[in-house]
């Protein structure tokens, strides 16, 4: 056990819709990163939150947003979902900001678009 | 563009084998590495990571080797058990930059 929480385990939804992924990280770490992988793909990195401030941004749709909150959980909004979105969503959490330390993963969500 | 790669997609080995994954990255800046491991239908669990001032490090049954030459990264795995069955990641950064991850060898383990 990391120490990283995902919920929920699966969502199932329409093409369309929003949805929205938690992720409270580690005691103690202030960073909060999300990943999507596909099927057969690696981990695409989405975006990193640093004690509440967006601090980095990768391959990140307009479509997805994220926030952290002053209790440090994080969320992932999914919007105008589409069949091409349906992946494992990753939230990792580290102790500060710089990625030179390890990031701990959570079980992840799998999201399925139908 | 620069990027973390492996050689080998898929590696087999009989139980009790020792495991080696490579893994090719080409950012000559990175300076932290770690092997993650994943499990199917879990994230990815981190297993050993070196820093490039070193080029060897160990664990408990895995070593990762790191050679700056030819920007390689390995990672050993002793006396292979079932359990080891998965798919490894290297991972690569340098300060200030993301955390970029390669595509991953699945690593089956025959008993």
């Amino acid at each position: 056990d990391s120490g990283v929480t995902q919920t929920p385990k699966h969502l199932i939804t329409a093409t369309g819709q929003r949805v929205t992924l938690r992720c409270s990280p580690r005691s103690g770490d202030l960073s909060v990163y999300w990943y999507q992988q596909s099927l057969d793909q690696g981990l695409q990195f989405l975006i990193q939150y640093y004690n509440g401030e967006e601090r980095a941004k990768g391959n990140i749709l307009e479509r997805f947003s994220a926030q952290q909150f002053p209790d440090l959980h994080s969320e992932l909004n999914l919007s105008s979902l589409e069949l091409g979105d349906s992946a494992l969503y990753f939230c990792a959490s580290s102790v500060d900001r710089t990625g030179q330390n390890t990031q701990y993963f959570g079980p992840g969500t799998r999201l399925t678009v139908l | 563009g620069e990027s973390v790669g492996l050689h080998l997609p898929t590696l087999s080995v009989q139980e009790g084998d020792n495991s080696i994954i490579n893994c090719a990255y080409s950012n000559s800046a990175s300076d932290y590495f770690i092997w993650y491991k994943q499990e199917s239908g879990k994230g990815p669990q981190f297993i050993i990571d070196i820093r490039s001032n070193m080029d060897k490090r160990q664990g408990q049954r895995v070593t990762v080797l790191l050679n700056k030459t030819v920007k390689h990264l390995s990672l050993q795995i002793a006396a292979t058990q079932p359990g080891d069955s998965a798919v490894y990641f290297c991972a690569e950064t340098y300060i200030g930059n993301d955390m970029r991850f390669g595509a991953g060898t699945r690593l089956t383990v025959k008993p």
